[in-house]
């Protein structure tokens, strides 16, 4: 699977975008982006994933560059129930190999 | 709609002595998984299967074994527990399909004294 590099923490601000930026260079044709959070040591969760199609669901968009060396999350509006740590990993699947590194830890802030 | 149950949430063993972690899931799902997370870091794959009666080891296996004789359970055993393992401790299940996401549940935190 393609290494991942995220920062190691973000701010944002309540009811404004947080954008979670994941360089992954080395990304080969057939692996997917995927990104999950942990809430305070929670399970993580799953949050979205995407092949090379920018994607949108109820919790996040994901915006894939063209050449897939790089991705983003959006949170549309953060709210203080968002401060997480956010994993970014490419894999090509969900499937038996999910590489967790060590995130990004985005506080949201009022 | 329970999803992944872990039991115990917590557990405090003494180094030598064994235990199970117990892992269900009421989804249905052929795929489990097993997870360490230490402090501060990422999650490392410790076994995994793909259906009853079929596991095999992840990145950390050293330690552990596992069994799968059902669709819904996939416990964790530790035989000799040794300060190492001190950790918490994550299940997750998915559905079949490649690129289907796994759903974790929310840990067994395990202190070796």
């Amino acid at each position: 699977d393609a290494k991942t590099t995220q920062p190691t923490s973000m701010d944002c601000a309540e009811g404004r975008a947080a954008n979670l930026p994941c360089n992954h260079s080395t990304i080969s044709g057939n692996e997917y982006v995927y990104w999950y959070r942990q809430i305070h040591s929670q399970g993580p969760q799953y949050i979205i994933h995407g092949l090379k199609n920018n994607e949108t669901n109820e919790m996040a968009s994901l915006i894939i560059t063209e050449d897939r060396k790089s991705s983003t999350l959006i949170l549309p509006h953060a709210t203080l129930r968002d401060t997480a740590v956010y994993y970014c990993i490419v894999t090509t699947g969900g499937g038996n190999k999910l590489t967790f590194g060590t995130g990004t830890q985005l506080k949201v802030e009022l | 709609n329970a999803g992944v149950t872990q039991t115990p949430k917590f557990r405090i063993l003494k180094i030598g002595q064994s235990m199970t972690l117990q892992c269900t899931q009421d989804m249905n799902h052929n795929y489990m998984y097993w997870y360490r997370q230490d402090p501060g870091m990422g999650l490392k794959l410790i076994y995994y299967s793909v259906g009853a009666g079929i596991t095999d080891k992840g990145e950390v296996p050293n330690g552990y074994n596992v069994s799968r004789s059902t669709t819904e359970d996939f416990p964790l055993r530790l035989e000799l527990a040794a300060p190492s393992q001190t950790s918490v401790y994550f299940c997750a299940s998915r559905t079949g399909g490649a690129i289907q996401p796994q759903h974790f549940g929310d840990g067994t935190r395990l202190s070796i004294l």
